[in-house]
């Protein structure tokens, strides 16, 4: 089916430990960006691109590391986790053009400890 | 960068309630989207307004964009239980459609 894919669905990490959440969809969208969703803080953008090899940073990019080497892949990078890096992470794409909103996926869930 | 403050951020209904969320910029928006998200789940969208004083409706659902583009509601007729959710509001950013969304309304249902 047609979406955006992100794996892993859940992840405990110890403090110190890197990983990378993956995010990749099949819709052809030239733009990606990376979300963290906490209580009462509704959704903060992380990293965006607007097309392979082109990211900038959202309003809380601290961390975090993403690049955009295809299409149709945008991987998130955790350097050093933190425990207030403890959150839920949504990748999300669309359209260069037309007034398409975007479309997410499931999330991950992450705990840092 | 540009801002929204959505109200209320919790409404509680009896089902067959109506209810209503709203989104207020101090700056002129040159659209806006509006997003659900049920709990436990992801964002999914909703609809996009663009031009002042439009109104578009899905089904039980109307959407306005104010006359100055500086306000943005989401009114629910008839409330029900599969209406649950947090209601969120999001600005597109110029041409880099880079969104920013404002802090949602969670909305509970009494059946």
């Amino acid at each position: 089916n047609a979406g955006v894919t992100q794996t892993p669905k859940f992840q405990v990490l110890k403090t110190g430990q890197s990983m990378t959440l993956q995010c990749a969809q099949d819709m052809n969208h030239e733009y990606m960006s990376w979300y963290r969703q906490d209580p009462g803080m509704g959704l903060r953008l992380i990293h965006y691109s607007v097309g392979a090899g082109i990211t900038d940073q959202g309003e809380v990019p601290n961390g975090y590391n993403v690049s955009r080497s295809t299409t149709e892949d945008f991987p998130l990078r955790l350097l050093s986790a933190a425990p207030s890096q403890t959150s839920v992470y949504f990748c999300a794409s669309t359209y260069r053009e037309g007034n398409y909103g975007y479309t997410f996926g499931s999330g991950t869930r992450l705990t840092v400890v | 960068g540009q801002q929204v403050m959505q109200i209320p951020q919790y409404q509680h209904v009896q089902e067959g309630e109506d209810f209503t969320t709203y989104c207020n910029s101090s700056t002129t928006l040159s659209n806006i989207q509006w997003y659900k998200q049920r709990p436990g789940g992801h964002p999914v969208f909703l609809i996009q307004l663009v031009k002042s004083g439009e109104v578009k409706k899905q089904k039980r659902l109307t959407f306005q964009f104010g006359e100055a583009k500086k306000n943005s509601s989401l009114h629910i007729t008839a409330t029900q239980t599969t209406d649950v959710g947090t209601y969120f509001c999001a600005l597109m950013g110029g041409s880099n459609y880079k969104l920013t969304f404002g802090k949602g309304t969670l909305l509970t249902v009494n059946p």
